[in-house]
């Protein structure tokens, strides 16, 4: 069963401390790992695919890596509208449960305090 | 720019009706998903949708049925609304591997 955790759960930083956010995962056969940003009481905003390891992408003031078992989402110098919950998550190989749809992580709260 | 619209942000229902959340993309896309989103469970697949007149179930599709009769349109019904359904409904197209989510519909069943 495919799997996503996303650390830590929530986090706090004053704005322009750097930090990352993580995320694990167990898939069988990655076709896509996705980082989406999400406000409160809205749609998730998608921001990055990454599809291989070594794989890393950029916008504005984040950074999306990506190894075999991890990816990160790493955020300089932070501003307060930053704040969101960021989603992290996997795309199998057809065939399994749910076999094309996206298996999420729960998610990290991030709060950026001026 | 992708667009994907739900044709409500809120709706309170009362338990045992039959409730409609409707979804809409203009992009031709052939890939449509329904999502519910709860504390503590995150984002779980509900069905989706191939094509015109397919359907697949998710993770989660118990109480729930979905219908495509067009391409742009993708609609999830609770046949008899129960208070374990209320929940945040989130629809979801696909260009090539990436899903964009419409703004959902946070459904209040009492």
């Amino acid at each position: 069963e495919d799997q996503v955790t996303q650390s830590p759960e929530a986090l706090r930083l004053q704005e322009g401390e750097s930090s990352s956010l993580n995320c694990s995962y167990t898939v069988s056969g990655l076709r896509g790992l996705f980082w989406y940003r999400q406000d409160p009481g809205k749609g998730p905003e998608f921001l990055f695919t990454l599809y291989s390891a070594g794989e890393e992408k950029e916008k504005e003031r984040l950074k999306a890596t990506l190894t075999k078992k991890e990816s990160f989402l790493h955020i300089t110098a932070p501003k307060p509208e930053d704040s969101a919950t960021y989603l992290c998550a996997v795309r199998a190989s057809l065939g399994g449960g749910g076999a094309d749809g996206l298996t999420f992580g729960k998610g990290t709260h991030l709060i950026i305090q001026p | 720019d992708v667009k994907v619209t739900q044709s409500s942000r809120y709706l309170v229902k009362r338990t045992g009706e039959k409730v409609f959340l409707e979804c809409v993309q203009d992009m031709d896309h052939e890939n449509m998903f329904w999502y519910r989103q709860d504390p503590g469970l995150g984002l779980r697949l509900i069905y989706f949708s191939y094509d015109v007149k397919m359907k697949e179930k998710g993770d989660i599709p118990e109480g729930y049925s979905v219908s495509r009769e067009k391409k742009e349109r993708f609609s999830l019904i609770l046949e008899s609304a129960s208070t374990n359904q209320t929940s945040m409904y989130l629809c979801a197209s696909t260009i090539g591997e990436t899903q964009y989510f419409g703004p959902g519909t946070r459904l209040l069943v009492l």
